[in-house]
């Protein structure tokens, strides 16, 4: 099983939106609805910013939003600040297994 | 409070054994996966495997089955994942984290092994 794909790298300007992509198959992103997102900061701890695909845990902004189209899953994140600038993986569940995403890293210029 | 505390910077050399600890503290240690998440110098994120510490269910990704080896003992609220003969390659940061559904909720701080002959 490979890593799930995701663009190396996405940019944007304080107060746009970006969205970042999550490329699976159909025996992961595509088979379950357990897809989650996370933010990671330089020498920090992953953070969950979504899960199950679309729910936003309590305490994180509602700038960030999930969704999923087939093998697909997307976050988007609008209305962009400094603070939201690091890497960020996605993570599917696939049957017995799970996986990471390569990891985007997000400039906010 | 949900605290997952792991255990500090460990060196190595290598074909050393190492044994890592991740506490957790604030919920029902018994009722939720620990998972242990690679991270290389300068890399993403690789799921290693999670642990069920109620009944000790361990499922281990294809890419580490037989490198490591995950446990639990949930009389003391406690996790660990360990290596009997390390390798340089297995420098990098390990992170414990607290999972239910495949999400993973509560993350410790990270331990930091290097190994270095």
């Amino acid at each position: 099983q490979s890593a799930l794909t995701q663009p190396a790298s996405v940019s944007g300007s304080p107060g746009q939106s970006i969205t970042i992509s999550c490329t699976g198959t159909s025996s992961d992103v595509g088979s379950f609805n357990f897809v989650s997102w996370y933010q990671q900061h330089p020498g920090k701890a992953p953070k969950l910013m979504i899960y199950e695909g679309i729910k936003r845990p309590s305490g994180v902004s509602n700038r960030f939003s999930g969704s999923k189209s087939g093998n697909t899953a997307s976050l988007t994140i609008s209305g962009l600040q400094t603070e939201d600038e690091g890497d960020y993986y996605c993570c599917s569940y696939a049957g017995g297994n799970t996986l990471f995403g390569g990891g985007t890293k997000l400039s906010v210029l | 409070e949900v605290q997952l505390v792991q255990s500090g910077a460990e060196v190595k050399k290598p074909g050393e054994s190492l044994k890592i600890s991740c506490k957790g503290s604030g919920y029902s240690f018994k009722d939720y996966w620990i998972a242990w998440v690679r991270q290389m110098p300068g890399k993403g994120l690789e799921w290693m495997g999670i642990i069920y510490p109620g009944d000790s269910d361990t499922r281990y990704s294809p890419s580490f089955q037989g490198q490591v080896t995950i446990s639990a003992d949930k009389s003391i609220n406690t996790a660990y994942l360990q290596w009997n003969s390390l390798e340089a390659s297995d420098t990098a940061m390990y992170y414990c984290a607290g999972c239910k559904d495949a999400t993973c909720d509560y993350w410790g701080q990270g331990t930091l092994v290097t190994v270095s002959s």
